[in-house]
């Protein structure tokens, strides 16, 4: 079965900060993973999702999360976050193949940001 | 439609009640899943749809939940004799599915149904 970790569970950065939000995946086959965001108030989205190809996957809202299998990450990223970025980040998997397609998701991690 | 709708968006229910909460996937979508986000502990699988196949229930936490499709479109979920602890936010995901290429699609998911029991 595949499982999702989500060491950070709240986050407080100040506008300009630098953001990494870290996701590990056990799973021992070829997976799909993604972020997904809940901002306040609103329904889950997708941020970007990575299948295959290039690792570093670029998503909305300038966030990226790059693949590194031997780690079994997928950690997120941002260069510099805005105040509007708060929000729960979740983190998922699920079996690219020979499997329920049935996504697993992490616990989240809350964001805030100070601006 | 444009998107996954749920409903209703609120409900607050006695203990020991009856429930049914309802989700009206995306046109097409063929895969519809259950989810329930409690506070601090993320998003729990219920259970999963896919076209005419046998549902995965795998993720009902007990025999007071279950849930339906019909037509391959809109589900129902029900849960039966409501208990304080099923109070959570329910939510409905719907994916479209082509061929090889039914994993390559992310999931759409509805505002959900916030559920109350008092």
């Amino acid at each position: 079965a595949q499982s999702v970790s989500q060491h950070n569970h709240h986050v407080i950065l100040s506008e300009a900060a630098s953001l990494e939000l870290g996701c590990n995946y056990s799973y021992g086959g070829t997976v799909n993973l993604f972020w997904y965001v809940q901002y306040p108030g609103q329904h889950l989205q997708l941020l970007l999702k990575y299948f295959s190809g290039d690792p570093l996957v670029k998503g909305i809202k300038g966030f990226e999360a790059e693949f590194i299998k031997s780690k079994f990450s997928f950690n997120l990223r941002k260069p510099s976050v805005q105040w509007s970025d708060t929000a729960e980040y979740f983190c998922a998997v699920n079996a690219a193949s020979g499997g329920s397609y049935i996504p697993t998701f992490g616990r989240g991690t809350s964001l805030i940001v100070h601006p | 439609g444009a998107g996954v709708s749920q409903s209703p968006s609120n409900k607050v229910t006695e203990k020991g009640k009856d429930v049914e909460l309802r989700c009206d996937p995306i046109s097409g979508h063929t895969a519809l899943y259950w989810y329930r986000q409690s506070l601090g502990q993320g998003l729990e699988f219920l259970i999963y749809f896919q076209g005419n196949s046998a549902p995965d229930k795998s993720g009902l936490p007990s025999d007071r939940f279950s849930a339906e499709r019909t037509g391959g479109s809109v589900s129902t979920l029900t849960i039966q004799r409501t208990q304080q602890e099923d109070s959570a936010v329910y939510l409905c995901a719907s994916r479209e599915a082509l061929g090889s290429m039914v994993a390559h699609y992310g999931y759409t998911f509805g505002s959900g149904t916030r559920l109350t029991v008092v």
